[in-house]
This record gives C-alpha cells, structure tokens and sequence, in this order.
C-alpha cells in the first residue's frame, strides 16, 4: 500500500520563528489533507491540497504531485500552533485516508 | 452547515465488557463515514468505512465491528474488550455533494481499557 512519511518527527520553535513540514508519499495520489491535532485530540482540517499552492493567514501548502511530495509552512509561529500535524493521503477517491506518524511541534513563548 | 458528534466523550471499561460508541451527522444526506483509531503515541489508522445503510467495510481484522443502522449514523463495537482496544477513537465523514473528497472529523472517543 502507499506509504506517508513526515519529516521531522518532532519541532522545537521559539515564538516568532517560522517553519516548514513535509510530507513524502510513495504513489500518486489524488486526495492530500493536512490537519492540526490540538491537545485535545480534535482534528482540524487544514488545507485540501492534492495538487498547487494554497494559503490560509500564517499558513501555506504546496503539493507537487509529480514529485510526490507536499510541504506546509507556518509562518510567525504563534504558542497556539503546537500539537502534532498530520499529513493523510488517498490513492483512490472516496477511500479512507492513509495517515503519515505526524510532526510534533512545540511553540514556546 | 454540517455538524458530527461522537458520544461518549470518554470512556472506561474493564476488560471483557461490551462496547458501544455512537458518531452521528447532521445536515447531510448519504455521506461516506469512517471509524479511526489513534493508539497512544501513533497514527491514525482506518478500522471501518461506510458508503450507505447497512454497507460496512472492514480495513483490519480485530475484536471490533461496525453498523450503520441509519444513514447518518455509525456505530462501533465489541463484544468483549481487549486492553489492546484502548485509544482514541475518531469518526469521520464525507459528502461528495457538499466536500468533494475532504474528510472531517468527529471530537472522539478516548477509550480505556482496564
């Protein structure tokens, strides 16, 4: 099956500084969803994003299918961004999402 | 505008009882729904999904099952629990009519097994 990797696992950032998380997968795609997981375990959807570039505030995604990858910036880092971020992939539309291990990112004031 | 629920919040079962967890949608029709779990420190990986009333599809073989009685709601559960049943369970759901293929996500289940 196709498999997701993130890279890196875990982010340590001052207040302020920016950032950048990527999502390598091993087959073409044709659905790519970033999500926020706050402390509370909730999932929020960030950006749909199978292909291009998208901006969304202090956040941006870009995914460049042909290359199999998506990356997702966060700008001026605020101690509210922490959490793990999720990038999920399907291969075949309407199936269920392949979930990567997650970046933990931690913002400190 | 679409709203899901998941009940209860939290739970804690001994080991050998039954389990029943409820997601439900609203302001949609026939939507896809899926069960996920998330064990401790991991991933997100699919138990179930669902594309209609009485359709379930199971991704993993495990002590658990699902039914979709309604269209807008999806059950999970177990006969009798096993502490490796403990995590965090998320439903989620799709309407090709009002998302596409963007999924959302229920507020969960965080299940222990003791």
């Amino acid at each position: 099956g196709i498999q997701v990797e993130q890279s890196p696992p875990d982010l340590i950032l001052q207040e302020g500084a920016n950032s950048t998380l990527r999502c390598n997968f091993s087959d073409s795609v044709n659905n790519l969803q970033w999500f926020h997981q706050n402390p509370w375990g909730q999932l929020i959807n960030l950006f749909y994003i199978p292909s291009g570039t998208k901006q969304n505030g202090r956040l941006s995604a870009t995914t460049v299918a042909t290359e199999r990858y998506s990356l997702l910036y966060i700008s001026s880092s605020q101690t509210t961004d922490s959490g793990v971020y999720f990038c999920a992939v399907t291969k075949q539309a309407g199936t269920a999402l392949i979930f990567g291990k997650g970046t933990t990112l931690s913002v400190s004031s | 505008s679409q709203t899901i629920h998941q009940w209860p919040a939290t739970l804690v079962q001994p080991v050998g009882s039954p389990l029943s967890l409820e997601c439900t949608v609203e302001g949609t029709s026939n939507p896809n729904l899926y069960w996920y779990r998330q064990a401790a420190g991991r991933g997100l990986q699919l138990l179930f999904y669902s594309v209609g009333i009485g359709q379930i599809s199971s991704e993993v073989p495990q002590n658990l099952s699902a039914s979709r009685p309604q269209d807008r709601q999806f059950i999970l559960s177990s006969k009798k629990l096993l502490l490796s049943d403990s995590g965090f369970y998320l439903c989620a759901w799709r309407d090709l009519q009002v998302t596409g293929y963007e999924q959302y996500f229920g507020p969960g289940t965080r299940l222990t097994v003791t």
